[in-house]
């Protein structure tokens, strides 16, 4: 069975700070995908990045940044420079791709409090 | 624009009481779902919907029924058989096979409370 573990509840910054959320994965399959959503109050789930299992290259996208290491089974994301307008829940999740269609198992998420 | 469009937004029900929450997506999706959230649980998936006329339960089937008789549309019906109805609820749609990039597009969310 697929698992995500996103151990961090709650982290609390000082804007400017920069914050990793950490996000560990359990899988056998040896094909899927990792996702990080935003989910801000208003509810819904803005996408923000995907990896696929070859892939292990970091990106950097702006003040975003996240680290693959498939050694560890982490999928960790990094924001530079926290703004208030980062506050948001990170759900962290994994795919399994079968047919037409996509199972993502999420993590419980973090929620993130960039305070002025 | 095209999106994943949830209603209502807001839904009281009082105990006892089926209820159906709407999904409907013009981004010519041929895969849908239902993930229900709550407090420190994160998302879990209820139902999934790969074509048209078929879909599976996914890890909290019980209590919930759906139907897809249509590309565009994947309602979701709470029934009395769910023993804590109140949650977050969140549809979701993706790609077909070739446009398939693995990720999920969802809707704003249905928030059901039973009194």
């Amino acid at each position: 069975a697929q698992k995500v573990t996103q151990a961090q509840t709650e982290i609390s910054v000082v804007e400017k700070e920069d914050v990793t959320l950490d996000c560990v994965y359990e899988t056998r399959d040896t094909t899927y995908y990792l996702f990080w959503y935003k989910q801000p109050p208003s509810g819904e789930l803005v996408f923000l990045i995907r990896r696929n299992s070859f892939d292990e290259q970091n990106e950097i996208s702006g003040r975003y940044s996240w680290n693959f290491q498939k050694s560890t089974s982490s999928f960790n994301f990094t924001i530079t420079a926290s703004q208030v307008m980062d506050s948001a829940v990170y759900f962290c999740a994994l795919s399994e791709v079968t047919g037409g269609g996509n199972k993502l198992t999420f993590g419980t998420g973090t929620q993130l409090k960039v305070e002025l | 624009d095209g999106g994943i469009t949830q209603s209502p937004k807001y839904l009281f029900r009082k105990e006892g009481q089926n209820v159906t929450l709407s999904c409907e997506q013009n981004l010519n999706h041929d895969a849908m779902y239902w993930y229900r959230q709550d407090p420190g649980q994160g998302l879990r998936l209820i139902y999934y919907s790969q074509i048209v006329n078929d879909f599976q339960k996914g890890d909290i089937a019980e209590g919930y029924s759906v139907s897809r008789e249509k590309k565009e549309s994947f309602p979701l019906t709470v029934t009395s058989a769910q023993k804590n109805p109140t949650a977050f609820y969140l549809c979701a749609s993706s790609p077909n096979r070739r446009g398939n990039t693995g990720e999920l597009f969802f809707g704003e969310g249905s928030r059901l409370t039973v009194l």
